[in-house]
């Protein structure tokens, strides 16, 4: 157990739907990864936020937000569900000074039919 | 740019049997370099890292990863694979500075057969 927590574990939607994705980070970590991992595209990185405050973006569509609350859970936003969108979502914490270690949750995994 | 590259998309070993999965990366400077062990239906477990000094690095389960700079590697290794190491195996890449997001590599599935 990583101490990164995901909800909800399974998620199964229609394609044009709206979701939200929880990841609450290991208690003192400050930053918050989100990656998607599909069997086409691999494990890519999405988004992360430091602190509250965006630090870094990689491959996240438009249709796709994230933000980072004061209690420093993160959520992340997918809305015009298509059904290329089917995949696991991680998200990943990492304390401060860890040199990028992160510890990764048991993922969402997002069904859209 | 930074990428990874695992050649191996599966290896299949005898339980008891030596194991090295190969990882090559392209990156500017040297990098944070991680594998982590995915079983089915789990998340990613870090299994070691390497940041800088001793280019032997050992981690959890018995596994340990060498840092070649001049083959630009960091292939882990374990010299007597358990059925329980059968997953799938992920090599990444971070930063130094600034963003620190990881790079992975497509992963290597692990088969154990008895």
């Amino acid at each position: 157990d990583s101490g990164v927590t995901q909800t909800p574990k399974h998620l199964i939607t229609a394609t044009g739907q709206r979701v939200t994705l929880r990841c609450s980070p290991r208690s003192g970590d400050l930053s918050v990864y989100w990656y998607q991992q599909s069997l086409d595209q691999g494990l890519q990185f999405l988004i992360q936020y430091y602190n509250g405050e965006e630090r870094a973006k990689g491959n996240i569509l438009e249709r796709f937000s994230a933000q980072q609350f004061p209690d420093l859970h993160s959520e992340l936003n997918l809305s015009s569900l298509e059904l290329g969108d089917s995949a696991l979502y991680f998200c990943a914490s990492s304390p401060p000074g860890s040199s990028g270690t992160q510890y990764f949750g048991p993922g969402t995994r997002l069904l859209v039919l | 740019a930074q990428s990874v590259t695992q050649p191996d998309i599966h290896i299949t070993v005898s339980e008891g049997a030596s194991l090295e999965l190969r990882c090559n990366y392209s990156y500017g400077a040297t990098p944070y370099l991680f594998w982590y062990v995915q079983s089915p239906g789990q998340g990613l477990q870090l299994l070691l890292k390497y940041f800088s000094g001793d280019t032997l690095v050992q981690g959890i389960k018995g596994f340990e990863a060498e840092f070649k700079r001049s083959q630009s590697s960091f292939n882990l290794r374990k010299p007597s694979v358990h059925w329980s190491d059968a997953a799938e195996y992920f090599c990444a890449v971070g930063a130094q500075t600034g963003a620190n997001n990881l790079f992975f590599g497509t992963g290597t599935r692990l088969t154990v057969i008895p």
